[in-house]
């Protein structure tokens, strides 16, 4: 089962930044936290991940809680092609697969 | 450098028929995934190719399901017979290290 927990659904402004909260509360200190989008019929896109310091590419920024327990991932100027299904997953690197959950279904509207 | 590849994009066939879905990873990707998702769960992990060796199958859901990479090059995985409820998006994915991967645009295998 995932370890995460995410909500189902969000919406956001155009041109807004997008905050998309994400709870991994039972993390372990060797475990990353990556983000994933799947666009409607397209497979899913790798957008950053981390381990305990915050994170910026040219995607999005990752934000990570000092204990841990928690992540946001932030697109800083939200366009309509970002509105997709979001998932955080917890990741050991031991262990190659990725769990997913259900995701945040994130709604961009104009 | 071309993405992950996959072959057909879409498959309908017939109960107890065979189908052979192919995906070509990233050129230089030893790591090829397959994971697949039926209507209306989430994505699951099916298995984990390091070059030509099965690194992780724990994810097969029965032994209908074969997969290869033959010289570590592309994958195939085939079903044999399909059931109804392996109908679902079957995607592949490949990764250099154990970082991000990368991910085709799946195959939608349809069993009617």
């Amino acid at each position: 089962d995932a370890k995460t927990t995410q909500p189902p659904s969000m919406d956001c402004a155009e041109g807004r930044a997008a905050n998309l909260p994400c709870n991994h509360s039972t993390i372990s200190g060797n475990e990353y936290v990556y983000w994933y989008r799947q666009i409607h019929s397209q497979g899913p896109q790798y957008i950053i991940h981390g381990l305990k310091n915050n994170e910026t590419n040219e995607m999005a920024s990752l934000i990570i809680t000092e204990d841990r327990k928690s992540s946001t991932l932030i697109l800083p100027h939200a366009t309509l092609r970002d509105t997709a299904v979001y998932y955080c997953i917890v990741r050991v690197d031991s262990n190659y697969q990725l769990i997913w959950g259900a995701g945040t279904k994130l709604i961009i509207k104009p | 450098e071309a993405g992950v590849t996959q072959f057909p994009s879409h498959s309908v066939i017939e109960k107890g028929q065979t189908v052979t879905l192919r995906c070509d990873p990233i050129s230089g990707h030893d790591n090829l995934y397959w994971y697949r998702r039926v209507m209306g769960k989430e994505i699951k992990f099916l298995l984990h190719f390091v070059k030509e060796s099965k690194q992780d199958e724990s994810g097969m859901p029965n032994n209908r399901f074969l997969a290869e990479r033959t010289g570590g090059t592309y994958s195939t995985l085939k079903v044999q017979p399909a059931e109804l409820e392996d109908s679902g998006v079957y995607f592949c994915a490949s990764s250099r290290l154990y970082y991000e991967q990368y991910f085709g645009p799946g195959t939608r295998l349809t069993v009617t």
